[in-house]
């Protein structure tokens, strides 16, 4: 079936380095995609969302990129810091699915002091 | 504050036996979701609801029940016909107008053995 996925399952940066995480998609009827951040033994955060119509996006040192032709979505941390650590999952939602949003098994980022 | 509350944080249960887990969102969203999360896996879909007295089955819905009475609450039954309670369990919630974004509650894990 149709599925998100993640390039790399762990991420290890130094405090400071960008960190670049990336997510593969597959349903091309795909319209909205979001980035989560979720820490140990806690509920998902919502880091930043992107559709279809854009290309990138940028929050507070967080950007977004989305390459449509190669259905590829990354999430850019710029000055990476310890409380960057966490697990970050994409998401999907495609049109028909009913507000259902599939997500991805999740990158492990570690960044060392 | 508005937010997301899911009780108990964690819940131990002998096998066997049939627990009910609580989801109460003063958002005033319309829709409601619950997820299984396994030790490093993404979040699978249990059930949701986009309307009160109204819900549907996720990915993963054998052995588990729901009921939405109130809009502001989504109570998830464990049953014994569940093989592997033993999880991590979110529930979220969304506006579903206009917006695919879920708020995710701080989640329960339940142990069962």
């Amino acid at each position: 079936g149709e599925s998100v996925g993640l390039h790399l399952p762990t991420l290890s940066v130094q405090e400071g380095d960008n960190s670049i995480i990336n997510c593969a998609y597959s349903n091309s009827a795909s319209d909205y995609f979001i980035w989560y951040k979720q820490e140990s033994g806690k509920g998902p955060q919502f880091i930043i969302d992107i559709r279809s119509n854009m290309d990138k996006r940028q929050g507070q040192r967080v950007t977004v990129l989305l390459n449509k032709t190669v259905k590829h979505l990354s999430l850019q941390i710029a000055a990476t810091q310890p409380g960057d650590s966490a697990v970050y999952f994409c998401a999907e939602n495609y049109v028909g699915s009913n507000y259902k949003l599939t997500f991805g098994k999740g990158t492990l980022l570690t960044v060392n002091p | 504050d508005g937010g997301i509350t899911q009780s108990p944080k964690y819940l131990f249960r002998k096998e066997g036996q049939n627990v009910t887990l609580s989801c109460e969102q003063n958002l005033n969203h319309d829709a409601m979701y619950w997820y299984r999360q396994d030790p490093g896996q993404g979040l699978r879909l249990i059930y949701y609801s986009q309307i009160v007295n109204d819900f549907q089955k996720g990915d993963i819905a054998e052995g588990y029940s729901v009921s939405r009475e109130k809009k502001e609450s989504f109570p998830l039954t464990v049953t014994s016909a569940q093989k592997n309670p033993t999880a991590f369990y979110l529930c979220a919630s969304s506006i579903v107008r206009d917006s695919y974004e879920q708020y995710f509650g701080p989640g329960t894990r339940l142990t069962v053995t």
